[in-house]
């Protein structure tokens, strides 16, 4: 069965300076990866997202994501944090090529920006 | 907006209730999944419905059900309540089954007492 490990349960990053979070999946297969973000009382919002090709992935609000097979990787980045980006971020894995497309995510790294 | 809604918006039952959440996916979309979200823990897949049949489960008792609807609704189930049901319920909606992208709504948080 697939797994995702977020190991940084809490980050804190000052505004403006650069972000990086970690995710490491575990799957047999080329995975489908995701990254999603929660503010406080919402729903998951898609960052982006990695099925194939070019393995630097650009999303939305700047982040992008580099997807590493050797080590099974794909961390999440952004060159410089903005206030409203203080939230909770989940990593997802989803099996390829297999029509029930669950998503089994990490245990989410919270991110916190300080002036 | 992601154009998933989800009601009630709060809900606060007591042990051995039963309990029904609500999801209004996106028009066309026509896959619907369910997450639990506990408390400090990423959303835990539940179920999956494809054209109104159930298309895969994960780790939750039979007490746990649902329903999809032609109109891009659908319910999830809870009977005989327990503490540990107390989470934060998702929704997420996609066309087909096959890779798409899950689109989530805000949720239903659940208290059992």
């Amino acid at each position: 069965a697939q797994s995702v490990t977020q190991p940084d349960i809490h980050i804190t990053v000052s505004e403006g300076a650069s972000l990086e979070l970690r995710c490491n999946y575990s799957y047999g297969a080329t995975p489908y990866l995701f990254w999603y973000v929660q503010s406080p009382g919402q729903g998951l919002q898609l960052l982006l997202k990695y099925f194939s090709g070019d393995t630097l992935v650009q999303g939305i609000k700047g982040f992008e994501a580099e997807f590493k097979r050797s080590q099974s990787s794909f961390n999440l980045r952004k060159p410089s944090v903005h206030w409203s980006d203080a939230a909770e971020y989940f990593c997802a894995v989803a099996r390829s090529n297999f029509g029930n497309e669950k998503l089994t995510f990490g245990t989410g790294t919270r991110l916190t920006i300080i002036p | 907006e992601t154009g998933v809604t989800q009601s009630p918006t709060h809900l606060i039952k007591t042990r051995g209730q039963q309990v029904t959440l609500r999801c209004s996916s996106q028009s066309g979309h026509n896959t619907v999944s369910w997450y639990q979200q506990a408390l400090g823990q990423g959303p835990q897949f539940i179920f999956q419905y494809y054209r109104e049949e159930e298309n895969g489960r994960g780790n939750f008792p039979p007490r746990f059900s649902g329903l999809q609807f032609p109109n891009y609704s659908s319910e999830l189930n809870v009977n005989a309540l327990e503490l540990d049901d107390s989470a934060l319920y998702l929704c997420a909606s996609s066309v087909g089954s096959m890779g798409e992208t899950q689109y989530f709504g805000p949720g239903t948080r659940l208290l059992v007492l």
